[in-house]
């Protein structure tokens, strides 16, 4: 089936411009992840949703950083006013459920620069 | 605190040698699971293993094995017989159990580069 898919592929976005990510999980997967990887780092964790419930939000870099998930499905990741410190490659994974099947299942990220 | 730490920054071998990519953790749960994941230059990371902190069994997977030691809170990873297609950067990750998320915490990553 399909896997994780994730668009845009590429943002470049002007200092201080809005920009919203978007995240399409495997379909059924209960819950969803986002992650910030850094160039030449391991990523590092943003958000966690359980259905359409945030329930881990203590990755987020600041209140910028906004995400939601309101039907339990696709995802999106807002960043507003964007500052250079947050080009990265943004993840987004899913996995089926909590613990017994718990590995995540990533997309291709999208890469954003803010120049 | 929860940490990886993949002290091999780049790892340069030529094609059939063995190569083992070493993983270190740091947890106060007992209770945890360890992965292995590729990031191939197209850069999506793919899922290599799952390992709960019960089960100490080695496992392999073709050319692919771990070998998990709780005593050294070590979780390594060797590729025998290493190809060119196995150049990428490979990232060790832990999970922690806990009540509202199983998010992962990546080591900073190991780059493997195989040469014909």
């Amino acid at each position: 089936g399909a896997g994780v898919s994730q668009s845009p592929r590429y943002k470049v976005a002007k200092r201080g411009q809005d920009v919203a990510l978007r995240c399409d999980p495997i379909s059924g997967h209960v819950s969803l992840f986002w992650y910030q990887q850094a160039l030449g780092q391991g990523p590092e964790f943003l958000t966690y949703f359980q259905n359409e419930a945030q329930l881990d939000k203590s990755g987020l870099p600041s209140d910028r950083f906004f995400a939601e998930r309101p039907e339990g499905s696709v995802s999106t990741l807002k960043i507003q006013r964007t500052q250079q410190e947050d080009s990265a490659v943004y993840l987004c994974a899913s996995s089926p459920r909590v613990w017994e099947d718990n590995e995540q299942f990533f997309g291709p990220g999208t890469r954003l620069t803010v120049l | 605190a929860q940490k990886v730490t993949q002290a091999q920054t780049e790892i340069s071998v030529v094609e059939k040698e063995d190569v083992t990519l070493d993983c270190v953790y740091e947890t106060r749960d007992t209770t945890y699971y360890l992965f292995w994941y590729k990031q191939p230059p197209s850069g999506e990371l793919v899922f290599l293993i799952r390992r709960n902190s019960f089960d100490e069994q080695n496992e392999i997977s073709g050319r692919y094995s771990w070998n998990f030691q709780k005593s050294t809170s070590s979780f390594n990873f060797t590729i025998t017989a290493s190809q060119v297609v196995d150049s990428a950067v490979y990232f060790c990750a832990l999970s922690e159990l806990s009540y509202n998320t199983d998010k992962l915490i990546f080591g900073t990553g190991t780059r493997l580069q195989v040469f014909p």
